[in-house]
C-alpha cells in the first residue's frame, strides 16, 4: 500500500512563474493537508480539502490556491512567485469520519521549491 | 494569537537514557495536541496524540502529558535509541472540534542520541 505520494521531488522556478504541486493520499483517505515547510521551522498549514472543496485555510495570501479531484488526489498553486515561496511543501493524508476529523495525518516526502 | 514554542531547540541524550521534549502551547481552546518526528529529507511521521480530555497516553517508549492549567505538552521517549534522533514537534488543533482541520505546528526540537 503506498503512502502518500507527492510529485516532482524538486522544482526550481523563478519570481513571477507559477508552480503547481501535486499530491496523492494514502489509500482509503479522503482529506487533503497542504503545509509550507521553511527551513529550519515548523510546517505552516496552508489549507485543507475535503469532498472537493476547501474546508480550512491558514494565513497564506490568495496567490496560494489549490484543488482536489473526485480521486482525492490534489494540487498546490502558487501564482507569482517570490523568493520567499521557497520551501518544502509538504502534503498529509487522513479519512474523515463525519464531523470533525481526530484522525492522524500522513505526511508525504514533499516538494523542495526553489525561487531564484 | 495561535502560536506553539518549545523550550529548547536541541537534546542531546545518551543511548538508553530517557528523553523530555517540552512544548508550550498558547492556545487554551485547542483540544487536540500531536506530536511528530521528522527524519531528514522525509516528511513529519506522526507519534502520539492526546484529545484535551485527557492528562496522558502512553504508547510504545513513548509518554505524552498535557497540562492545560499552564498549557503545556510533553513527549517523553523511554530507553532512546539511534533511531530517535530526529526533530521532534509539537501541533495543536487551534480550537475545539477543530479535530485536524487546521494544526498550528512549533519551531522543533533537535534530538540527538549519543551513543
Amino acid at each position: 500500500d503506498a503512502g502518500v505520494t507527492q510529485s516532482p521531488t524538486h522544482l526550481i522556478k523563478t519570481r513571477g512563474q507559477q508552480v503547481t504541486l501535486r499530491c496523492s493520499p494514502k489509500s482509503g483517505h479522503d482529506t487533503v493537508s497542504w503545509y509550507q515547510q521553511a527551513l529550519g521551522q515548523g510546517p505552516q498549514f496552508i489549507f485543507q480539502y475535503y469532498e472537493e472543496e476547501e474546508r480550512q485555510r491558514g494565513n497564506f495570501p490568495d496567490r496560494f490556491s489549490g484543488h482536489q479531484f473526485p480521486n482525492y488526489s490534489s494540487e498546490l498553486n502558487v501564482n507569482a512567485l517570490l523568493l520567499g515561496d521557497s520551501a518544502l511543501y509538504l502534503c498529509a493524508s487522513s479519512w474523515t469520519s463525519g464531523g470533525a476529523s481526530y484522525n492522524e495525518q500522513f505526511f508525504g516526502p514533499g516538494t523542495r521549491l526553489t525561487v531564484l | 494569537g495561535e502560536s506553539v514554542g518549545l523550550h529548547l531547540p536541541t537534546l542531546s541524550v545518551q543511548e538508553g537514557d530517557n528523553s523530555i521534549i517540552n512544548c508550550a502551547y498558547s492556545n487554551s481552546a485547542s483540544d487536540y495536541f500531536i506530536w511528530y518526528k521528522q527524519e531528514s529529507g522525509k516528511g513529519p511521521q506522526f507519534i502520539i496524540d492526546i484529545r484535551s480530555n485527557m492528562d496522558k497516553r502512553q504508547g510504545q517508549r513513548v509518554t505524552v502529558l498535557l497540562n492545560k492549567t499552564v498549557k503545556h505538552l510533553s513527549l517523553q521517549i523511554a530507553a532512546t535509541q539511534p533511531g530517535d534522533s530526529a526533530v521532534y514537534f509539537c501541533a495543536e488543533n487551534g480550537g475545539p472540534n477543530f479535530g485536524n482541520e487546521k494544526l498550528t505546528f512549533g519551531t522543533g526540537t533537535r534530538l540527538t542520541i549519543i551513543p
